[in-house]
């Protein structure tokens, strides 16, 4: 296991509502990044928290927003749901820079909007 | 145009073959590059880091060619185990990692 963690595992939300996803970064990291993978794609970089700082951003509008806390747990933000906001939401922490290969994966929220 | 494009397959193989992917990207400042292993309803996994001078551990070789924007992973004697879906990755400047699509292996008994 990696050490991350995130929640809840699964959601089922209704166009137009609001929701936040919670992960839990493994210990010592201080990086977050956060991924939207639609079924049958692969992981679509959303943003990357360092230190509290947003870090990068993805192509994603800014109804996406997220936190970075002291304890360097982390937030995702989505207003106003659509349907193709349907996906797997990913969180990866790390240490430093975020360099991929030492991002490590939690294993997912499932959203669904209906 | 998509940042990372991979052949999605399906590559369905016989256990012992030799199998290889391809990525290519899009961004001729990209940094940096990797392979991920996503197993079905799992979360990534790094498989390996993609070096200029190519690199290799074990059963699996990845080459990069910046000049042709391409990556490759090469997957020799092919277990039961390495069936999963693969996918590549790109680190562009600013901290921005962009994925492929993903490339799905399944190897038959």
């Amino acid at each position: 296991e990696t050490g991350v963690t995130q929640s809840p595992t699964h959601l089922i939300k209704t166009r137009g509502q609001q929701v936040t996803l919670r992960c839990s970064s493994q210990s010592g990291h201080n990086t977050v990044s956060w991924y939207q993978q639609a079924l049958g794609q692969g992981p679509q970089f959303i943003f990357q928290y360092y230190r509290e700082e947003e870090n990068g951003r993805g192509n994603f509008p800014p109804r996406f927003s997220g936190l970075q806390f002291p304890n360097y747990s982390s937030e995702l933000n989505v207003n106003a749901l659509e349907l193709d906001d349907s996906a797997l939401y990913l969180c990866a922490s790390s240490h430093a820079s975020g360099r991929p290969d030492t991002q490590y994966f939690g294993p997912g929220t499932r959203l669904t909007v209906l | 145009r998509k940042e990372v494009e991979q052949d999605p397959g399906p590559f369905n193989v016989p256990e012992g073959a030799t199998v290889a992917f391809n990525c290519t990207y899009s961004n001729s400042a990209s940094q940096s590059f990797f392979w991920y292993r996503q197993d079905c309803r799992k979360e990534p996994k790094l498989l390996m880091s993609v070096y200029s001078s190519g690199n290799e551990d074990g059963r699996f070789t990845a080459q990069l060619n910046r000049a042709s924007q391409y990556i490759s992973l090469l997957i020799r004697d092919s277990k039961l185990s390495d069936s999963a879906t693969y996918l590549c990755v790109v680190e562009n400047t600013g901290n921005q990692f962009y994925f492929g699509t993903g490339t799905s292996l399944t190897v038959i008994p």
